[in-house]
């Protein structure tokens, strides 16, 4: 099934940096939401956008849905280590099922 | 208020054997979608239940069924297991069909042998 496409696939930073991603669909969607998921668990939301330009935070976490409505971004600013886990982002169509990215592995140096 | 529950957490089965995996979506929820989640082939949607009704289907062979009951909790079942089928299997729920916020409950892990 159609998949989206999330960059980078994985990054390593120093704690304290900030991080960004991103996520694209040739798809125009109309939901955009932002998982966190750590080894074992299961995703969890961070950050749900459903307005295109709109621009939300949660915490030290901020997530755009794209103007384009075929992309979305998070960013994590002051990166801890506990911040580790692969991000994951969702698209939906109108009255659709959600598609998901492959994610992006996080890893926190300290 | 609780949030999606998942049973069993872990469980190991024998190729050729069943599973029934079991998901109580969050207070007030009434679609429950199941994925599959393999490091290969990421989170597939595999269906989708709303007032008991199957709403949508993914793209798996018909030994991957489920069921959804009057006070919403779901249940999945997977026959005559492959070693393939090893997988997380993830409840998600939300308040209405293909409602555009999901909360996903922990997992079922399993792995078939």
């Amino acid at each position: 099934g159609q998949q989206l496409n999330q960059s980078p696939q994985s990054m390593f930073i120093q704690e304290g940096e900030d991080v960004s991603m991103n996520c694209t669909s040739s798809s125009i969607f109309n939901t955009w939401l932002w998982y966190k998921q750590d080894p074992g668990e299961g995703p969890v939301l961070l950050i749900a956008l459903y307005k295109a330009g709109e621009l939300t935070s949660n915490g030290r976490l901020t997530a755009q849905f794209g103007i384009t409505r075929k992309d979305s971004f998070l960013n994590i600013s002051a990166s801890i280590p506990s911040d580790v886990g692969i991000y994951f982002c969702a698209g939906q169509e109108n009255g659709q099922n959600f598609v998901f990215g492959p994610g992006t592995r996080l890893s926190v140096l300290p | 208020k609780a949030g999606v529950t998942q049973t069993p957490r872990y469980l190991i089965k024998t190729r050729g054997q069943q599973v029934t995996l079991s998901c109580s979506p969050i207070s007030g929820h009434r679609s429950v979608s199941w994925y599959q989640q393999t490091p290969g082939q990421g989170l597939q949607f595999l269906f989708e239940y709303f007032s008991e009704t199957q709403r949508n289907k993914g793209n798996f062979p018909g030994r991957f069924s489920g069921r959804q009951f009057s006070n919403s909790r779901s249940e999945m079942n997977v026959s005559t297991l492959e070693l393939g089928d090893s997988a997380l299997y993830l409840c998600a729920s939300s308040l209405t069909a293909s409602g555009n916020t999901i909360y996903f409950g922990e997992g079922s892990w399993l792995t078939v042998v």
